[in-house]
Order: C-alpha cells, then sequence, then structure tokens
C-alpha cells in the first residue's frame, strides 16, 4: 500500500491562529480524507478532500473552520482556523487505493 | 445509517492468554468491516479486513476476526498475548469497497500484562 507523509507531526499553538497539516502520499490516489480524533474518543471524518474541487464535508464541520485543499492526486492540506482550545486533537490523513490507510497524524495543543 | 460499537474501552489479558476484543456494527446494507491498531504516538495500520466471501479473516500478527450477520458482529481474537500487542484497537465499518469514508468504534485499548 502507499506511504502517507504527515506534516507537522505535532504543534503547539495560540487561540486564535491558524494551522495548515499537510498530506503528501506516494502514489497517485482517488480518495483522500482528513479525520479528528478528539484526546480519549475515536476517530470522526471531518471531509473528503476532492481533487480540483471543494471538499466535502461531514455533518458538523465547515469550510470556514476547516479549509481544504488538494490540488492533485498525491497531495492535500487541512487548515483549523481560529483555533481554540477545544480543536485539540490528533488530526489524521487517510487515502484510498485499495483499501483506506493513514499518516501517522498531527497532535495539535491549542493553549 | 451505519454504527460501530465496541465493548469495553480497556481490556487486560495476561501475557500468554486469550485475546478478544468485541464489535457490533449496525448497518443497512451488507457492511464491510475492519480492524484497526493504533500504536502510541503513530497511525493508524490496518489489522484484517472483510468485504466478502469467507466469513473468518486472518490479518497480521496472528489476529483473525470473524464476521456474523446473525449477531452482526466481527469480534478480533489472538491465541496467545504478546507484550507488543499492547495498542488501542479500532473496529470500522463502510458501506461500500469504493469509498475510504470509514465509520469508527470508540476504540479498545489492549493492556498486556507479563
Amino acid at each position: 500500500s502507499a506511504v502517507i507523509s504527515q506534516k507537522p507531526s505535532r504543534d503547539i499553538c495560540q487561540r486564535g491562529t491558524s494551522l495548515t497539516i499537510q498530506c503528501q502520499v506516494d502514489s497517485q490516489v482517488t480518495m483522500m480524507f482528513w479525520y479528528r480524533q478528539q484526546p480519549g474518543q475515536s476517530l470522526t471524518l471531518i471531509a473528503t478532500a476532492n481533487q480540483g474541487s471543494e471538499a466535502t464535508y461531514e455533518s458538523g464541520f465547515v469550510i470556514d473552520k476547516f479549509p481544504i485543499s488538494r490540488p492533485n492526486l498525491t497531495f492535500s492540506t487541512l487548515t483549523v482556523s481560529n483555533m481554540s482550545p477545544e480543536d485539540s486533537s490528533i488530526y489524521l490523513c487517510s487515502a484510498k487505493d485499495s483499501e483506506a490507510f493513514f499518516g501517522q497524524g498531527t497532535r495539535l495543543t491549542v493553549v | 445509517a451505519q454504527s460501530v460499537t465496541q465493548l469495553g474501552s480497556h481490556v487486560s489479558v495476561s501475557e500468554g492468554a486469550l485475546v478478544l476484543l468485541r464489535c457490533n456494527y449496525s448497518s443497512s446494507v451488507p457492511p464491510y468491516l475492519f480492524w484497526y491498531v493504533q500504536y502510541p504516538n503513530q497511525g493508524l495500520q490496518l489489522l484484517l479486513k472483510y468485504t466478502t466471501g469467507a466469513t473468518l479473516v486472518k490479518g497480521i500478527n496472528g489476529f483473525e476476526a470473524e464476521f456474523k450477520k446473525s449477531e452482526t458482529s466481527f469480534h478480533l481474537t489472538k491465541p496467545s498475548a504478546h507484550m507488543s500487542d499492547a495498542a488501542e484497537y479500532f473496529c470500522a465499518v463502510t458501506r461500500s469497497s469504493n469509498t475510504g469514508k470509514l465509520i469508527f468504534g470508540q476504540g479498545t485499548t489492549l493492556q498486556v500484562k507479563p
């Protein structure tokens, strides 16, 4: 399966700022996704990153808060905007070829 | 709508003992089922998956799971626990093999005691 490189691996940010997380896949994939894993909880799908068009967001997530880009079939970014402590989570990029696989995640702490 | 329930947020076993992690699903369509493992400070790794065919699925690291439609279950087992099995385990479901949109259970932390 393909390999995902996600960065940064962790960051500590001030409230009110924004952080952009990058996800690079070592091969072209049709589907890419972004998940959030809040402390002590399971993974929740934020959105599907669509190549060349706007991302498709799940209920409870909006583009203004989590803008996503996907300029090509191997790369996507997720921005967490105007952060608050409630945004402290692990954010994971996922891609699918024959199966879904995941990056190592970005551990975000907002202070 | 689909959902996944993992019974037991924490499971503790002794090294060499049987590992049983429970997963029940709810789905209006034939499900595709997965088990993922997450080691500390790492991403998720696929252990095994059920799509169609044989209901007993073997995965990596000696794990296996059995799809039981009548019980809407997909429990994960391993005959003999190893210290390196200590991790977080997630059961997940999707409605189609063509989508990577997974619905995850709450996760089960497996502790292995020496």
